[in-house]
């Protein structure tokens, strides 16, 4: 595909229940991010991976959360027990640099979000 | 703490009109700074960046002014068509980290024709 491709685009979820967002990254591309953008709020980093390793998981706000890209591609964000606080979008953006260069912009491509909503 | 944040939540303008769009960061350690665009149901899309060395930096009917004194950041839009409207976050980059973006609130900008 031509971009960064998310599914589903919304989940509803009972509170309690497992959820799993998907990523698919543009092809290719070697860096993956997740974040989590709260209603009115801009984008927070969740976790970042480069190729299959998870490099930085730092802004997972729970244990709850868990991400995995096993093969370096295709990416899943779970998240269990869902609370209401939950209730987000959740982004994913890829970028194509192997190792990306401080001080300069490697630009992260986004895709469309998944809307999570739990009741 | 780190923080990037936002002077004015909305902007309203007539199509054709300028608009600036203002943006404070409490960071010095940051390398460079971006602006994004996010339209309702989409993800953020890259407009602009630049890097800490730089005060100005043009592009496609867009320019960015950083001024490091008063660590504020500016996103002008020159001649604002209906399709600019939409949010605007600015971003720099984590403690001058190589990957981790921190973004600022956003700022809606209605464009009225």
């Amino acid at each position: 595909g031509a971009g960064v491709s998310q599914s589903p685009r919304y989940k509803v979820a009972k509170r309690g229940q497992d959820v799993a967002l998907r990523c698919d990254p543009i092809s290719g591309h070697v860096s993956l991010f997740w974040y989590q953008q709260a209603l009115g709020q801009g984008p927070e980093f969740l976790t970042y991976f480069q190729n299959e390793a998870q490099l930085d998981k730092s802004g997972l706000p729970s244990d709850r959360f868990f991400a995995e890209r096993p093969e370096g591609s295709v990416s899943t964000l779970k998240i269990q027990r869902t609370q209401q606080e939950d209730s987000a979008v959740y982004l994913c953006a890829s970028s194509s640099v192997t190792r990306p260069v401080v001080g300069s912009y490697n630009e992260q491509f986004f895709g469309p979000g998944t809307r999570l909503t739990v009741l | 703490g780190e923080s990037v944040g936002l002077h004015l939540p909305t902007l309203s303008v007539q199509e054709g009109d300028n608009s600036i769009i203002n943006c404070a960061y409490s960071n010095s350690a940051s390398d460079y700074f971006i602006w994004y665009k996010q339209e309702s149901g989409k993800g953020p899309q890259f407009i602009i960046d630049i890097r800490s060395n730089m005060d100005k930096r043009q592009g496609q009917r867009v320019t960015v002014l950083l001024n490091k004194t008063v660590k504020h950041l500016s996103l002008q839009i020159a001649a604002t068509q209906p399709g600019d409207s939409a949010v605007y976050f600015c971003a720099e980059n984590s403690g001058g980290s190589n990957y981790k973006l921190t973004f600022g609130k956003g700022t809606l900008l209605t464009v009225n024709p």
